[in-house]
This record gives C-alpha cells, sequence and structure tokens, in this order.
C-alpha cells in the first residue's frame, strides 16, 4: 500500500534553516509529482510547492519563493524541502502528498511533521 | 485570504442533506478539475472527490461533487455524526502556477 512518512520537524529559531524527508514506498515514486502542503495551527490547508516526477520542473507558492527549495532523489525515493531564513509565520504542520499524475489533485497524504519556528 | 471561497461552517441533523459551495475564477476552477478532501479532527486530509464529481474507492456515494463555470459544489446526503470535519476544495491556477484551496468548512451534525 502507499506510504508516505515525513520526517525532520521541530523548533528552530526565525532565520534558522531545516530540511524537511518523506520516504515513499508502495508505488512508483519516479512517476508521480510529489507536493508539499502546510497548515498552521487552527488554519486551513496552504499548497507550498510541487516538483514534476523527473524533477524538471518546480513551482512555489510566492510566500516562499526564495527560501524554500523542493527536491527529490528518485533513486532513494524521497522528497525534500529544504526551509531556509525561517519565519514565526512557517509554523505549521508540512505534508507532503503525491498527486494524480496531474497536480491539481492529491491522492495520497502523508501524516503530517510539526515545524514550530521560534525564539 | 484563500483563493477558492468556501462557506467557514454549515450545519444539518443527522440525516440530512447539506452542500459546501468553493467559488474560483477562470483561472482555477473554470479551467481544472476540482477535487474536495475531508479532514477529520488530527488527521491528515483524504481525498474524497477527484475530476469534479468522481469518487475514489471507498469513498460513499452519499459524497457528491459537481463543477459549473467558475464555482463547484461538494454535496453530502444521509449525514452522520461521523461525517464531522473540515472539507475544503483544491485545484490548480494556471495564473499562479500552483495549486489553490479553499478556506475550509466546517461541517456540524447537529
Amino acid at each position: 500500500q502507499v506510504q508516505l512518512v515525513e520526517s525532520g520537524g521541530g523548533v528552530v529559531q526565525p532565520g534558522r534553516s531545516l530540511r524537511l524527508s518523506c520516504v515513499a514506498s508502495g508505488f512508483s515514486f519516479s512517476s508521480y509529482g510529489m507536493h508539499w502542503v502546510r497548515q498552521a495551527p487552527g488554519k486551513g490547508l496552504e499548497w507550498v510547492a510541487v516538483i514534476w516526477y523527473d524533477g524538471s520542473n518546480k513551482n512555489y507558492v510566492d510566500s516562499v519563493k526564495g527560501r524554500f527549495t523542493i527536491s527529490r532523489d528518485n533513486s532513494k525515493n524521497t522528497l525534500y524541502l529544504q526551509m531556509n531564513s525561517l519565519r514565526a509565520e512557517d509554523t505549521a504542520v508540512y505534508y507532503c502528498a503525491r498527486d494524480v499524475g496531474r497536480a491539481d489533485t492529491f491522492n495520497y497524504w502523508g501524516q503530517g511533521t510539526l515545524v514550530t519556528v521560534s525564539s | 485570504q484563500s483563493v477558492l471561497t468556501q462557506p467557514p461552517s454549515v450545519s444539518a441533523a443527522p440525516g440530512q442533506k447539506v452542500t459546501i459551495s468553493c467559488s474560483g475564477t477562470s483561472s482555477n476552477i473554470e479551467n481544472n478539475f476540482v477535487a474536495w478532501y475531508q479532514q477529520l479532527p488530527g488527521t491528515a486530509p483524504k481525498l474524497l472527490i477527484y475530476e469534479n464529481n468522481k469518487r475514489p474507492s471507498g469513498i460513499p456515494d452519499r459524497f457528491s461533487g459537481s463543477k459549473s463555470g467558475t464555482s463547484a459544489t461538494l454535496g453530502i446526503t444521509g449525514l452522520q455524526t461521523g461525517d464531522e470535519a473540515d472539507y475544503y476544495c483544491g485545484t490548480w491556477d494556471g495564473s499562479l502556477s500552483a495549486g489553490v484551496f479553499g478556506g475550509g468548512t466546517k461541517l456540524t451534525v447537529l
């Protein structure tokens, strides 16, 4: 069965960096686009970034452009999110999600990892 | 402020029907498929409807979706207390080159 397992969350000071990982299993990882979606405490879902199945294209929400980098290692079935210059407003649960072959729909989600940006 | 607009909350009695609206624009809903997600308290979102009106395996036919122009609607019939959750619409926005969600609708089954 499809599994997505995030890790790397924690408490970090403003301005510092953190790298999230998402290990995938149960499907052909290299065949699907992968996304990061976040949810601030008590708030709604916010799409963060996408990377195409082969890593050839990436898109980001405006609020993280220039600070976050999405990447993948298809040989390790792993998705990453490098988060630099973190701000308090980046505090959220970060979910990795697999799309259906189009970027408009996510049919599998991880359990999420909490990132808290605080001094 | 979310790109897609949903009502913050809806409520209805057990056994009744409820609809949740999702309003967007020509750069998102009108020209892309809409999906709906259910998020039970403390859990990850779960795909409920895809390609505007299709249900993944295991989703009961009490859940339905539709789309017309720049708006989409989720319908739930035969409400159960277990349906209490947050519901989100989502799609892709071609102008933003970004995924977009509605702000979420909290369903209360009275």
